[in-house]
């Protein structure tokens, strides 16, 4: 069953912290995004990775960075983590191209206290 | 910024009955309208998706109506049941872009009473 794995369902931290959510895939997809979720807001892109190495801002990448070394892994690092990136955190991968559907995973809960 | 606004935030209806979410948007670049399903502790799941060179497409009891001219789509899901209680998204993209970027509206959260 092809997946998309996030290493942590939740997770507490404390403001100012440097924070790392991995997010590993195995279905050989190009394409890597991670979104936030929260209530009234939908989903928003932080950031997005076509290729290897290569990565776009999304519409909310104030705070994030990401790392894209291999294929398979991307990760969302949040530099010095605040109590407004509380949220839930997921990770998405797809083939290249739009018209071929996202695989999430299960999201991560972060917490910022 | 481009949006997709959906609408309504939330929807309770009776099972058997028709549960009907809309979405809007305002890029006309935009191509590829898919429809994602979520529930409770798990990620989104694509449910259905339409092009707008169709009017409606229909997967089982889930259906999009789309209307190019008003900007606008729609998921019906006919005789709804209990296990379609669940938070509904819809989005939009260039499909033609390869890096395949999708814009979600805000959600819909439905709840079919048994």
């Amino acid at each position: 069953d092809v997946k998309v794995t996030q290493s942590s369902r939740y997770l507490v931290k404390r403001t100012g912290e440097k924070v790392f959510l991995e997010c590993v895939q195995d279905m050989d997809h190009e394409n890597m995004f991670w979104y936030r979720q929260d209530p009234g807001l939908g989903l928003r892109l932080i950031y997005f990775s076509y290729d290897v190495k290569m990565k776009e801002k999304g519409d909310i990448p104030e705070g994030y960075s990401v790392s894209r070394e291999k294929k398979e892994r991307f990760s969302l690092i949040l530099e010095s983590a605040s109590t407004n990136q509380t949220s839930m955190y997921l990770c998405a991968s797809s083939l290249s191209g739009a018209t071929y559907g996202y695989t999430f995973g299960s999201g991560t809960r972060l917490t910022v206290v | 910024q481009q949006q997709v606004k959906q609408s309504p935030q939330s929807l309770i209806v009776q099972k058997g009955g028709i549960s009907i979410i809309n979405c809007a948007y305002e890029n006309t670049a935009f191509d590829y309208f898919p429809w994602y399903q979520q529930f409770p502790g798990k990620g989104p799941a694509l449910l259905i998706a339409i092009r707008p060179d169709v009017s409606e497409k229909k997967e089982g009891r889930f259906t999009i109506s789309f209307n190019k001219s008003a900007k606008q789509f729609s998921l019906h899901i006919m005789d709804s049941q209990p296990g379609d209680s669940a938070t509904y998204f819809c989005a939009a993209s260039r499909g033609s872009s390869n890096t395949g970027k999708l814009i979600f509206g805000q959600g819909t959260t439905l709840q079919v009473k048994p």
